[in-house]
């Protein structure tokens, strides 16, 4: 992608299988995140988000699940098809104008 | 409608060079915003404004100067260009934010990729 990162932790999966892509997020205030999709030479774009007050989400085809106990974030893409290969970024809403975005993973979808 | 855009897509400059990162966007958005997207970084925020004549800093202000005169255009002003300010910069704009919380929709330009030297 986009100077994004020649050390981004990568995940590489098979079409049709199932994804999972992790974050640990770090100030146990956030009350509010995000997750985008960047792919390679484009601005990242929102795939869905979740609040605080919730531990799952649902999109279509994606599912956000968030344990605030151990400050962890993930992202679930069922049936991965080529056209999800991008580097994930979640992002914590810290102050009410403030996000703060994780480093990315990278998502490799092979046939 | 044209969404986000920004100019240059690529920039060259030496140390000690100003510039300014254009950014125009044409859905009537109150929010915009400017981030640097550093390898290993994620994406960090520079400066953003919540309507026009109102800009504040975020995380990295330091080097940069915004101004926003009118709803459309938000550039990003590079006083004196330094090596540390080799990166990618995206502009994103969203509706106005309800709730006092940042907009879940920021749209996002292509990017603007400055080298300095």
């Amino acid at each position: 992608g986009e100077s994004v990162g020649l050390h981004l932790p990568t995940l590489s999966v098979q079409e049709g299988d199932n994804s999972i892509i992790n974050c640990a997020y770090s100030n146990s205030a956030s009350d509010y995140f995000i997750w985008y999709k960047q792919e390679s030479g484009k601005g990242p774009q929102f795939i869905i988000d979740i609040r605080s007050n919730m531990d799952k989400r649902q999109g279509q085809r994606v599912t956000v699940l968030l344990n605030k106990t151990v400050k962890h974030l993930s992202l679930q893409i069922a049936a991965t098809q080529p056209g999800d290969s991008a580097v994930y970024f979640c992002a914590e809403q810290v102050r009410t104008d403030k996000l703060i975005f994780g480093t990315g993973t990278r998502l490799q979808v092979f046939p | 409608n044209a969404g986000v855009t920004q100019t240059p897509k690529f920039q060259v400059l030496k140390t000690g060079q100003s510039m300014t990162l254009q950014c125009a966007q044409d859905m009537n958005h109150e929010y915009m915003s400017w981030y640097r997207q550093d390898p290993g970084m994620g994406l960090r925020l520079i400066h953003y404004s919540v309507g026009a004549g109102i800009t504040d800093q975020g995380e990295v202000p330091n080097g940069y100067n915004v101004s926003r005169s009118t709803t459309e255009d938000f550039p990003l002003r590079l006083l004196s260009a330094a090596p540390s300010q080799t990166s990618v910069y995206f502009c994103a704009s969203a509706p106005a934010r309800t709730s006092g919380r940042v907009p879940d929709t920021q749209y996002f330009g292509p990017g603007t990729r400055l080298t300095v030297l």
